[in-house]
């Protein structure tokens, strides 16, 4: 089992509520990401982090926002929700080397309405 | 830039017949391979990688790969397949080049019949 845990698991709210989607990881890994898929559909970063006060945007464009203060947390924040937010968020970890594999958190599942 | 592809969107395949789900790549230097499965309502779980070395991996669950250099795949196989594999399968390569980030395929639905 990996050691990385997202909270909540699900989350349903409504339109303009501010929300952030925690997500820690026991590993002591650099690298951190958060990927956002619709359910069955491919896999979209949205962010990553080399280390702490480090963040980046990933491929896709995201309204959300991300920190990085501690090495073991990396919380996404949506200011204000749209339905257009509706969507499964995975974070993940790994080592900062190539051979290192990702390991996923268990994803929070966010509805909109 | 670094590129996965999974050319079948479905895979179906009878319990107890092996399987093989396709991955192919682009990568410019070495590639690093992964093998991810996913079970509904929930995260990815690593099933297998490629660094270096053999050319046929083996995971989890009894599934392996083989890597091909000159044909740039990476087809995931199991001989026997249970029902319980049935599942949404991925393929990634990590990417040295960019940020050291997963490149994931679109994902393979596998639906193992009883």
């Amino acid at each position: 089992e990996a050691d990385i845990y997202q909270t909540p698991r699900y989350l349903v709210i409504g339109t303009g509520k501010k929300i952030t989607l925690e997500c820690s990881q026991t590993m002591g890994h650099d690298k951190m990401y958060w990927y956002q898929q619709d359910p069955g559909m491919e896999l979209h970063l949205i962010h990553y982090s080399y280390g702490v006060n480090s963040t980046e945007k990933g491929d896709l464009s995201s309204e959300s926002t991300v920190s990085r203060i501690r090495t073991e947390h990396f919380p996404l924040t949506l200011e204000s929700a749209r339905p257009s937010h509706t969507s499964q968020y995975l974070c993940a970890s790994s080592e900062y080397g190539g051979g290192g594999e990702l390991f996923f958190g268990e994803g929070s599942r966010l509805t909109v309405l | 830039a670094q590129s996965v592809a999974q050319p079948e969107d479905q895979v179906n395949v009878a319990e107890g017949n092996p399987l093989t789900v396709k991955c192919t790549y682009s990568v410019s230097g070495n590639p690093y391979l992964f093998w991810y499965v996913q079970y509904p309502n929930r995260g990815l779980q690593f099933l297998l990688k490629y660094i270096t070395g053999d050319n046929l991996v083996k995971g989890s669950y009894g599934f392996e790969a083989e890597f091909n250099k000159s044909q740039t795949s990476f087809h995931l196989k199991k001989p026997s397949a249970l029902v319980s594999d049935s599942a949404l399968y991925f393929c990634a390569v990590r990417d040295l080049n960019y940020g050291q980030n997963f490149v994931f395929g679109p994902g393979t639905r596998l639906s193992v019949l009883p």
